[in-house]
C-alpha cells in the first residue's frame, strides 16, 4: 500500500535561513505528488502540485519541490524563511488512475525572529 | 467564491447521538472526499465520492457512512458516535483530470468532541 512519510514532525528555522521539509512515498509506480500548507484554525491548501513532466515544480510563496524517482523524494524547499511561512505542513501522494490520496503525519514549521 | 462549505464548525455531542456533519461545495466538482485530522497521524481519508450516487471507503471508513444525491453535497453521517471519533474533519473537493484530481480544496474543518 502506498504510504507517504515526512521526516520531523517539528521543523525549526531562523527568519531567513533555508527551509527544507522531507517527504519521501513508497510506491513502484510514482505517484502524483503534493505539499499543502495549513495555518491555525483553517483547512489545507494547496503549495505545490507534481503530476509529469518537470522534476522541479514552483509553488505559491516562493516555495519549490524536487521530484527524486530515484530517492522516491519529494522535498520542500524555500530559500529564505519568512515568519509568516509558520504552519504546518502536508505531503499527499495520490495514485495515478485512482482517486486515494495518502497524506503524511505533517511537519511543524517553527521561525525565530 | 470559490469554496467548500462544512457545518457546524465546532461541535459536543454525546457517546450514540447521531449526527451529521454537512459539506457543500460551489465548483461544480466531481470529486469529493472526508479526512479526519489526528495529532501526529496526518490527515486520514474516511470516505470518498467520484460522483453522484458513487462512493468507495478510504482508509478509515469504521463507524462512518456518506451519501452522494446531489454533486455539491456530501454529508458525513456518524450513527453512533463513539469518543474514539473525537477529531478535526475535512472534507474537500476537486475536478479529476487526466493528469488525476486538480487542487484540492478543503472546507474550514469541524472539530467534533463526542463525550
Amino acid at each position: 500500500a502506498q504510504s507517504v512519510t515526512q521526516l520531523g514532525s517539528h521543523v525549526s528555522v531562523s527568519e531567513g535561513a533555508l527551509v527544507l521539509l522531507r517527504c519521501n512515498y513508497s510506491s513502484s509506480v510514482p505517484p502524483y505528488l503534493f505539499w499543502y500548507v495549513q495555518y491555525p484554525n483553517q483547512g489545507l491548501q494547496l503549495l505545490l502540485k507534481y503530476t509529469t513532466g518537470a522534476t522541479l515544480v514552483k509553488g505559491i510563496n516562493g516555495f519549490e519541490a524536487e521530484f527524486k524517482k530515484s530517492e522516491t523524494s519529494f522535498h520542500l524547499t524555500k530559500p529564505s524563511a519568512h515568519m509568516s511561512d509558520a504552519a504546518e505542513y502536508f505531503c499527499a501522494a495520490e495514485d495515478t488512475g485512482g482517486f486515494k490520496t495518502i497524506f503524511g503525519a505533517g511537519t511543524r514549521l517553527f521561525v525565530k525572529a | 467564491e470559490a469554496q467548500v462549505t462544512q457545518n457546524p464548525r465546532y461541535l459536543i455531542t454525546v457517546t450514540g447521538k447521531k449526527l451529521t456533519v454537512t459539506c457543500s461545495q460551489n465548483m461544480n466538482h466531481e470529486y469529493m472526499s472526508w479526512y479526519r485530522q489526528d495529532p501526529g497521524l496526518g490527515l486520514r481519508q474516511i470516505y470518498y465520492s467520484m460522483n453522484v450516487e458513487v462512493t468507495d471507503k478510504g482508509d478509515v471508513p469504521e463507524g462512518y457512512k456518506v451519501s452522494r444525491k446531489e454533486k455539491r453535497n456530501f454529508p458525513l453521517i456518524l450513527e453512533s458516535p463513539s469518543p474514539n471519533q473525537t477529531s478535526l474533519y475535512f472534507c474537500a473537493s476537486s475536478f479529476p483530470s487526466l493528469q488525476g484530481n486538480t487542487e484540492a480544496f478543503f472546507g474550514q474543518g469541524t472539530r467534533l468532541t463526542v463525550v
